[in-house]
């Protein structure tokens, strides 16, 4: 079992839908999660970080976080095509404090 | 504020060299890491420096190998270069180490080496 697991996708949506990016992991003791964002091209983008259960939400994106199930959302609202890149989620080792990255989610957006 | 910058940019180098890449954090950040990424491996974690000192090291040969300096600028050295460390080399810095929750960690751009 990988420690962070991502649908590779391509995850295609139509424009201004909301597109919904998942990920699980597996250490429980995990307390930092976060997602990037990556153009073709380009490095990761922090976009969001969340520590605690529940939502986060910030302009379009929401964060969602559930420890008990070890699994952490994204959702974008009224997507767009410039949302078109892949997400990466990213979760810090109880133990090592190492950031442990998914090989992330592609997102098309369609217009 | 200045965000983390990397040089060079781009590098093409042969097999058999050796070359250096160079990191400066975000200002009053303390931890740097370093990752590689290919499009077959995806983002891969090489080691963590902070206070000069490697934190944690990720699963690499020993020909990689990095240092941080006091004002916590970070270098990494790749010897005996391969083709297959062509790559995107990627730097990040982060305000704390340790067992602090905030620990958000930002990216430079990059440093892109081909080595033929």
């Amino acid at each position: 079992q990988k420690e962070v697991e991502q649908n590779s996708g391509p995850l295609s949506v139509p424009e201004g839908a909301i597109a919904s990016l998942n990920c699980t992991y597996s250490d429980r003791g995990s307390q930092s999660f976060f997602w990037y964002r990556q153009y073709s091209g380009k490095s990761p983008e922090l976009i969001m970080f969340i520590y605690s259960n529940g939502d986060k939400e910030d302009g379009r994106f929401t964060a969602q976080l559930n420890k008990a199930s070890q699994y952490v959302s994204l959702l974008i609202r009224d997507s767009q095509p410039s949302d078109s890149a892949t997400y990466l989620c990213a979760v810090i080792h109880s133990g090592t404090y190492k950031y442990i990255f998914g090989t992330g989610t592609r997102l098309k957006v369609l217009a | 504020k200045a965000g983390v910058t990397q040089t060079p940019r781009y590098l093409i180098k042969t097999r058999g060299q050796q070359v250096t890449l160079s990191c400066s954090p975000i200002s009053g950040h303390r931890s740097v890491s370093w990752y590689q990424q290919t499009p077959g491996q995806g983002l891969q974690f090489l080691f963590e420096y902070f206070s000069e000192t490697q934190r944690n090291k990720g699963n690499f040969p020993g020909r990689f190998s990095g240092r941080q300096f006091s004002n916590s600028r970070s270098e990494m050295n790749v010897s005996t270069l391969e083709l297959g460390d062509s790559a995107l080399y990627l730097c990040a810095s982060s305000l704390k180490a340790g067992q602090e929750l905030s620990y958000e960690q930002y990216f430079g751009p990059g440093t892109r080496l081909t080595v033929t």
